[in-house]
């Protein structure tokens, strides 16, 4: 049990379809993110949100909206993704937005591009 | 672009072998922290170094700071099965969010 937790565990999409990841943490933290994990690659950071607004955006494509409605729950709205956009999505949470605060990870999204 | 560079990527050794992994940056850094990620899993934190020089040891895994903040090492001390995973180091510099390594894969063979 780690105190966040990511739905569905697999996903896999046609690229016209539209779907959405969810993230849920119980651990009464004030920051979420999500990243992106690909093999052999660094985590790369997509969204911050810290107190339910965005605080960071690493130049995602627009086909990934985000959505903070509290500050427990964390959604990535998915539509028209590319086949590059297979990976495992990482939701996590700490305590803020300081960079220097241990994150918390849900155990990810597996997603896969048709 | 911040480079935080892990080697090796990937390491497969037998139970009770020692073994070190490295993190290492041109940049300075003013705390690093690694995680260790099981297949299936996201990453965990395992520790997190802040002084130049530092060494902290968890159980049989013993991590380092470099004196000059921008280089990390893991050394595992009889390794067994259960230390089998992705280990991940991300430092804390300045100017940008937490920035990560790629990870080396560890595998420990019974």
């Amino acid at each position: 049990e780690t105190g966040v937790t990511q739905t569905p565990r697999h996903l896999v999409m046609g690229m016209t379809n539209k779907k959405s990841l969810k993230c849920e943490q119980h651990l009464g933290h004030n920051a979420m993110y999500w990243y992106k994990q690909s093999a052999k690659k660094p985590l790369e950071l997509m969204f911050v949100y810290s107190l339910e607004e965005r605080v960071e955006n690493n130049s995602v494509p627009s086909r990934f909206s985000p959505e903070c409605p509290n500050s427990s729950h964390l959604f990535l709205h998915l539509h028209t993704l590319q086949p590059e956009d297979s990976a495992l999505y990482l939701c996590a949470s700490s305590q803020d937005s300081d960079r220097n605060q241990p994150q918390h990870f849900g155990d990810g999204t597996r997603l896969s591009i048709l | 672009t911040q480079l935080l560079e892990q080697s090796p990527q990937f390491l497969s050794i037998q139970e009770g072998e020692n073994l070190t992994v490295y993190c290492n940056s041109s940049s300075v850094f003013s705390s690093l922290q690694w995680y260790r990620q099981e297949p299936g899993e996201g990453p965990v934190l395992l520790v997190t170094v802040v002084t130049g020089g530092e060494v902290k040891k968890l159980n049989r895994l013993t991590f380092q700071f470099g004196d000059a903040r921008k280089d990390s090492s893991l050394h595992i001390t009889a390794a067994q099965p259960g230390d089998t995973g992705l280990y991940l180091c991300a430092g804390d510099e300045s100017n940008y969010q937490l920035i990560w390594g790629a990870g080396t894969k560890l595998i420990i063979k019974p």
